[in-house]
């Protein structure tokens, strides 16, 4: 399976500020996703990242609030933007390559915001 | 829209005291279902993709199963290194999107 790295690990960032967390892998994927799991909760899907054109969002997430870019196909970034407390939650990238429905994830980025 | 609901919550097991999970689902037409287990502060590590009604895996003390409704993972003898979150999600048919489970919080002790 790929190896995935994600930067930031954690952070801690004021109310209003934005973030931008980056994914990376060590081969070449056809898809790459990000996933929001808030304390308690399951994870859930925010956006898939597409190579090269917009990232097509989830119900209840939208671009304004979490940009994505995917330039190329083992690079991609989330941003969330004008933070409140209700964004701390572990953010998380996960891949897909084209001859398997299996998505492997990186290890998450931990977000607080105070 | 797709459902996955997880059982129990939270398990505490002696070790050598083999025991299952649960992991009901609702999704329009399963392309799969996948389990992960998430260690405390990582990402989900990938453990079986299971497609149709019968199948089982296995790998060391675990064994997944599905039937049309449900999946099982069964633990046999487990041992403390085994305790983590697994989580249960699945995939619809045409779609990529996984839907996942809240978990169970699985212990297990000397």
């Amino acid at each position: 399976s790929a190896v995935i790295s994600q930067k930031p690990s954690r952070d801690i960032c004021q109310r209003g500020t934005s973030l931008t967390i980056q994914c990376q892998v060590d081969s070449q994927v056809t898809m790459m996703f990000w996933y929001r799991q808030q304390p308690g909760q399951s994870l859930t899907l925010i956006a898939t990242a597409n190579q090269g054109s917009e990232a097509t969002y989830e119900s209840g997430f939208v671009i304004d609030k979490f940009p994505i870019s995917r330039p190329n196909l083992t690079f991609s970034t989330l941003t969330v933007s004008n933070m409140s407390p209700e964004d701390s939650s572990i953010y998380l990238c996960s891949v897909q390559g084209l001859s398997t429905d299996t998505q492997y994830f990186g290890p998450g980025t931990r977000l607080t915001v105070l | 829209e797709d459902q996955v609901t997880q059982s129990p919550e939270a398990l505490r097991l002696q070790e050598g005291e083999s025991s299952s999970l649960n992991c009901s689902y609702t999704v329009s037409g399963l392309r799969g279902l996948f389990w992960y287990r998430q260690d405390p502060g990582k990402g989900p590590e990938f453990l079986f993709t299971l497609y149709s009604a019968g199948e089982e895996k296995e790998k060391e003390r675990l064994k997944a199963t599905l039937t049309k409704k449900e999946s099982f993972l069964h633990i046999t003898a487990p041992k403390p290194e085994d305790s983590a979150t697994y989580l249960c999600a699945v995939q619809p048919g045409g779609g990529n999107k996984l839907t996942f489970g809240t978990g169970t919080q699985l212990k297990v002790e000397l």
